[in-house]
């Protein structure tokens, strides 16, 4: 078990909807990532918070949006859903976000659009 | 912009044999570079990592991994191959702060008994 949790598990929901990821990082961590695993795209970098504050953003849809409560959770927004869209959406989190630093996965979030 | 190529989808080893799966990187700075391991149903575990100094990094479950600089080269070995090491394998690199870890598409281990 990494620490981090993620739910829920299975999100099943038609095109067109909005539906929230959320993400528990391991106590102390301070950084939390997001990530898209599909079998075409391979792993794919969203985007990046640290102790609340956006710091890196990657291959995120301008329908995608995420945050980091100060309790330090993050949620991970997708509206308009489209067929393509279903992945396995990751969270992961580390320390301080740091280059030389390891990251935590979470089991995933498998999102079906239908 | 960093990016990680794994060329084999697929690698397939006997059990007892010696394994290695490929990754090259491309960075501007210095590379931090990564492996990553994701059994079925699950999310990916960290293996070792190389930030400086000796080239070859040894990690958990006997995995090693080689840096060569000059191919721009890292990667995994591990000596004895056991079926319980069937899994998707991932490289990973990073260049500087506030960049983010980049991931290869992953090769997938079949360790045959």
């Amino acid at each position: 078990d990494s620490g981090v949790t993620q739910t829920p598990k299975h999100l099943i929901t038609a095109t067109g909807q909005r539906v929230t990821l959320r993400c528990s990082p391991r106590s102390g961590d301070l950084s939390v990532y997001w990530y898209q695993q599909s079998l075409d795209q391979g792993l794919q970098f969203l985007i990046q918070y640290y102790n609340g504050e956006e710091r890196a953003k990657g291959n995120i849809l301008e329908r995608f949006s995420a945050q980091q409560f100060p309790d330090l959770h993050s949620e991970l927004n997708l509206s308009s859903l489209e067929l393509g869209d279903s992945a396995l959406y990751f969270c992961a989190s580390s320390v301080e976000g740091d280059v030389h630093e390891k990251l935590f996965f979470g089991s995933g979030t498998q999102l079906s659009v239908l | 912009a960093q990016s990680v190529a794994q060329p084999e989808d697929q690698v397939n080893v006997a059990e007892g044999n010696p394994l290695t799966v490929k990754c090259t990187y491309s960075v501007s700075g210095n590379p931090y570079l990564f492996w990553y391991v994701q059994y079925p149903n699950r999310g990916l575990q960290f293996l070792l990592k190389y930030i400086t100094g000796d080239n070859l990094v040894k990690g958990s479950y006997g995995f090693e991994a080689e840096f060569n600089k000059s191919q721009t080269s890292f990667h995994l070995k591990k000596p004895s191959a056991l079926v319980s090491d069937s899994a998707l394998y991932f490289c990973a690199v990073r260049d500087g702060r506030n960049t983010p870890l980049v991931f290869g598409k992953g090769t997938r281990l079949s360790v045959i008994a």
